[in-house]
């Protein structure tokens, strides 16, 4: 089957600290992936994605590697801010059809 | 432009009332769903549309309804609601096939049934 496993949260931060979070994925053939972010009181917008092997999703200094050998698309900042706090979700996409498979969401508070 | 609308933002009712939420994407996608976000965050995907056919209906209670009058609207009917309906509800499109991959979500329609 298709699943995505994210680490557990809350994850609390001190601003300017390194961020991963980790993701791996179960998909058969080659998925599209994803991060989301959710600010509070809104809905979901994408972050950033990857639709092959290899490929880098980068945006406002979030990066994630699609890696096919490890299955994983680890959701990595060099140095959060307060405005980062956020729940960040992992998704992916099968290569057939269009239905999407969310991780659980992990919390961040970044605090100054 | 917003690209996926919802209305209304605030929901809230009594049990056992009848209400429905709709959604608007002016992105020209062809695949709509409805997902179900509970206190800890946790999406689940309730139903899908692909250019107003049903695709996805995971395991939810009868009382909820899917309506989809063309590819750009998708609402959600909910009967006799129950306290455990509470949630935030959201509307997300997307392309069938091809470029872009990803969804785009709806702000959701948080509902309260007291």
């Amino acid at each position: 089957g298709n699943s995505v496993t994210q680490m557990e949260g809350p994850v609390t931060l001190s601003e300017e600290a390194f961020l991963t979070i980790n993701c791996t994925y179960t998909a058969t053939g080659y998925p599209s992936l994803f991060w989301y972010v959710q600010y509070p009181g809104e809905g979901l917008q994408l972050l950033l994605k990857a639709t092959k092997a290899d490929d880098k999703g980068s945006n406002k200094g979030f990066e994630a590697t699609y890696r096919k050998e490890t299955t994983s698309f680890h959701l990595e900042k060099g140095s959060v801010q307060v405005s980062d706090s956020a729940v960040y979700f992992c998704a992916l996409r099968r290569n057939t059809g269009n239905q999407f498979y969310f991780g659980t969401g992990t919390s961040l508070t970044v605090i100054p | 432009d917003t690209a996926v609308s919802q209305t209304p933002k605030y929901l809230v009712t009594q049990m056992g009332n009848d209400k429905s939420i709709k959604c608007e994407q002016n992105l020209g996608h062809d695949t709509m769903y409805w997902y179900k976000q509970d206190s800890k965050k946790f999406l689940k995907i309730m139903f899908s549309y692909n250019n107003k056919e049903l695709i996805i209906n995971e395991t939810v209670p009868n009382r909820f309804s899917p309506k989809s009058p063309d590819k750009a609207h998708l609402n959600l009917h909910i009967n006799s609601l129950e306290l455990g309906d509470s949630a935030v509800y959201f509307c997300a499109s997307s392309q069938r096939a091809g470029s872009p991959y990803e969804q785009y979500f709806g702000p959701g329609t948080r509902l309260t049934v007291t």
